[in-house]
């Protein structure tokens, strides 16, 4: 049974950077894509990125060029994603989710249960 | 960037009566589109994808239809365990893309 467990929540201040890691199990992890999906407080969700496990690849929006860093660790199959200069707009829950197919990029079935990252001074 | 506009924004709606939700993409993704349900306070729960195929544990009263630009979710009969946020999502290229979402009351 695929399952994809968070890290707990965070609170930074403006201008920290805060890591958040999703540890999968049930499946081959080098196989499957992994996106990250936030959502800010009674607001929509919005994509954040994409790595590859297999390859290290990324995708992110432009909006997060710069600021956003995926990496994976094989070992624990664990997902990570670092979010740099944060300001109060990153705060939000954080979800990562599996793509659905190796070669279905973006197409998602599986999610964690989130991580409520706060921004605060 | 692929625009996902949902309608309506919000529904109520009795137990028991078809639901529809539409979503319209601002160009051609062909079938590749999503459905989730969002409960409050919960992850999104997938349940439809590639337009119309049924995600494996969702009831059959879900469904969905639709290519190209323009989607429909559809609830046969509205259980009172459906309420809730529903978006759609099109993963045809980079980046992809959400609806604002559908939110689903209960009457």
């Amino acid at each position: 049974q695929v399952h994809l467990v968070q890290s707990g929540g965070e609170v930074k201040q403006p201008g920290a950077s805060v890591k958040v890691s999703c540890k999968t199990s049930g499946y081959s992890f080098s196989n499957y894509g992994i996106n990250w999906v936030r959502q800010a407080p009674g607001q929509g969700l919005e994509w954040v990125g994409w790595i590859s496990p297999f390859s290290g690849n990324t995708n992110q929006p432009l909006k997060f060029h710069g600021r956003v860093t995926m990496t994976t660790d094989t070992s624990t199959s664990t997902v990570f994603m670092e979010l740099k200069s944060l300001t109060s707009d990153d705060t939000a829950t954080y979800y990562c989710a599996r793509d659905r197919d190796p070669s279905d990029w973006y197409n998602i079935d599986y999610w964690g249960q989130g991580t409520l990252v706060t921004v605060s001074s | 960037d692929i625009q996902m506009t949902q309608s309506p924004s919000s529904l109520s709606a009795s137990v028991g009566d078809r639901v529809t939700i539409t979503c319209r993409a601002s160009q051609a993704i062909g079938i590749a589109l999503a459905w989730f349900q969002q409960r409050p306070g919960k992850a999104p729960k997938s349940l439809i994808y590639s337009a119309s195929s049924l995600q494996s544990g969702v009831p059959s009263r879900f469904s969905g239809s639709g290519s190209g630009t323009d989607f429909t979710l559809t609830i046969s009969s509205l259980q009172p365990e459906d309420f809730g946020t529903y978006y759609c999502q099109h993963s045809n290229s980079y980046p992809p893309t959400f609806g604002q979402g559908t939110k689903v009351e209960i009457k």
